[in-house]
């Protein structure tokens, strides 16, 4: 089974709006961490924000903030007020355990465009 | 300034001869892993080492072959490429300590096999 699916291959937003990135993930181990990056055309990977599975509150770093709804295990990447250089590929990822050195599982992505 | 390089970052070669890209980080991190890159199929581990001569194969390691003498280099190995393992790869490190942290990736190496 998946470990992370992201079911939007695309999505458009319009410029100023806010958009939402859909993320569900499979694990029984109680502790994992989830995060999500953004890789822009000229291909590096930036990592964005992190959601432990033991942290009450959603995560938030800046404009992204995360939706992290344990029951339905999905944690969705919200961008608010879009930018023309959101305009990016987006991938969520979880780690089982709460180490640095656990193994990141990667969703197939979601390539968000930003319409001015 | 805190990062993973690897080198080349374009390569084109021919089937069946050997090559290394090199990954290199300066953050003392224990963790260092390899990826590949397929459209469509999301980012998927090769090879990782959670420390020096420790390393571990991931979900794709057929092919490939690793190496961990020192803690900030680990450099993937191809014996003989083909054109399947054309992708784009990425080297990422991380600390082996409880919490947030991240993996940095490198930049990305675009290998074409013909």
């Amino acid at each position: 089974a998946q470990k992370i699916t992201q079911t939007q291959p695309g999505m458009f937003v319009q410029e100023k709006e806010a958009v939402t990135l859909d993320c569900t993930y499979d694990t029984s181990d109680p502790s994992y961490g989830l995060f999500w990056y953004k890789q822009p055309s000229s291909g590096e990977m930036i990592f964005l924000i992190y959601q432990g599975s033991y942290d009450q509150q959603n995560a938030t770093e800046g404009r992204y903030s995360l939706n992290f709804q344990k029951a339905r295990k999905s944690a969705n990447l919200v961008i608010s007020a879009s930018q023309l250089g959101d305009s990016a590929m987006y991938f969520c990822a979880m780690r089982e355990g709460l180490t640095g050195a656990n193994n990141l599982f990667f969703g197939t992505g979601t390539r968000l465009t930003v319409i001015p | 300034e805190a990062q993973v390089t690897q080198n080349p970052r374009y390569l084109i070669t021919v089937t069946g001869k050997k090559l290394t890209v090199t990954c290199s980080q300066n953050m003392n991190h224990e963790y260092m892993s390899w990826y590949r890159q397929d459209p469509g199929l999301g980012l998927r581990q090769i090879y990782y080492s959670m420390n020096v001569e420790v390393t571990d194969k991931g979900d794709v390691p057929e092919g490939y072959k690793v190496s961990r003498k020192e803690k900030r280099n680990f450099p993937l190995i191809l014996e003989s490429p083909s054109p399947n393992q054309t992708s784009l790869y990425f080297c990422a490190s991380s600390y082996d300590r409880t919490g947030p942290y991240e993996q940095y990736f490198g930049p990305g190496t675009r290998l074409t096999v013909t």
